[in-house]
């Protein structure tokens, strides 16, 4: 099956700062979706992004589907960015398929 | 917006107990799956229904079945319950024949397994 890896696995921030989160996965895939784990454990979407580039306020993200790689860009950070961040990747063929596979996640301390 | 709703938020089970998980996904979304999340791990595959059919399955423990309903709601029935099946199980949805397929996560199921 296709393999996610996330890098780092924990990234410490002071409040203001920027950072780069990496994905890489091991095949072709025709979803792609970067999400953030609350400290209550609610999976809120950030993008869909099986390739290309899109922005959302200080959070970006790009997919080099080509390379198989996605990275999530978090710029001027706040303390509510803390949480773990998710890639997850699927393919999908016609009716078959669909389900995503997860990273391991990046888990982001932002502090004050 | 409507979101993928779930139900019960949190749930505690003695040992050989059994839970049903119920899931709502979101109208129009013609699939739903179910994750497993363990402390500390990321959401691990279940299983999966298109229109109804059962279309794809993971890690999913014999002791554990779904279906999805004439609706489109999903239950997963979970027996003879262990330790190791306290988790967060997630249901999501998406609308796969369409040609964005992103999927939604509902809030989650807490289950306590004492």
């Amino acid at each position: 099956g296709i393999q996610v890896e996330q890098s780092p696995p924990d990234l410490i921030l002071q409040e203001g700062a920027n950072s780069t989160l990496r994905c890489n996965f091991s095949d072709s895939v025709n979803n792609l979706q970067w999400f953030h784990q609350n400290p209550w454990g609610q999976l809120i979407n950030l993008f869909y992004i099986p390739s290309g580039t899109k922005q959302n306020g200080r959070l970006s993200a790009t997919t080099v589907a080509t390379e198989r790689y996605s990275l999530l860009y978090i710029s001027s950070s706040q303390t509510t960015d803390s949480g773990v961040y998710f890639c997850a990747v699927g393919r999908r063929f016609y009716n078959q398929g669909g389900k995503l596979i997860f990273g391991q996640g990046t888990e982001l301390s932002v502090k004050p | 917006a409507a979101g993928v709703i779930q139900s019960p938020r949190h749930l505690i089970k003695e040992k050989r107990e059994t839970a049903t998980l119920k899931c709502y996904p979101i109208p129009r979304h013609d699939t739903v799956y179910w994750y497993q999340q363990g402390p500390g791990q990321d959401p691990q595959f279940l299983i999966s229904f298109y229109e109804k059919m059962q279309s794809d399955k993971g890690s999913i423990p014999d002791r554990f079945s779904a279906q999805q309903f004439s609706d489109y709601h999903s239950e997963l029935n979970m027996s003879s319950l262990e330790l190791g099946d306290s988790a967060l199980y997630f249901c999501a949805s998406s609308e796969r024949t369409g040609s964005v397929t992103e999927a939604f996560f509902g809030q989650g199921t807490r289950l306590t397994v004492v």
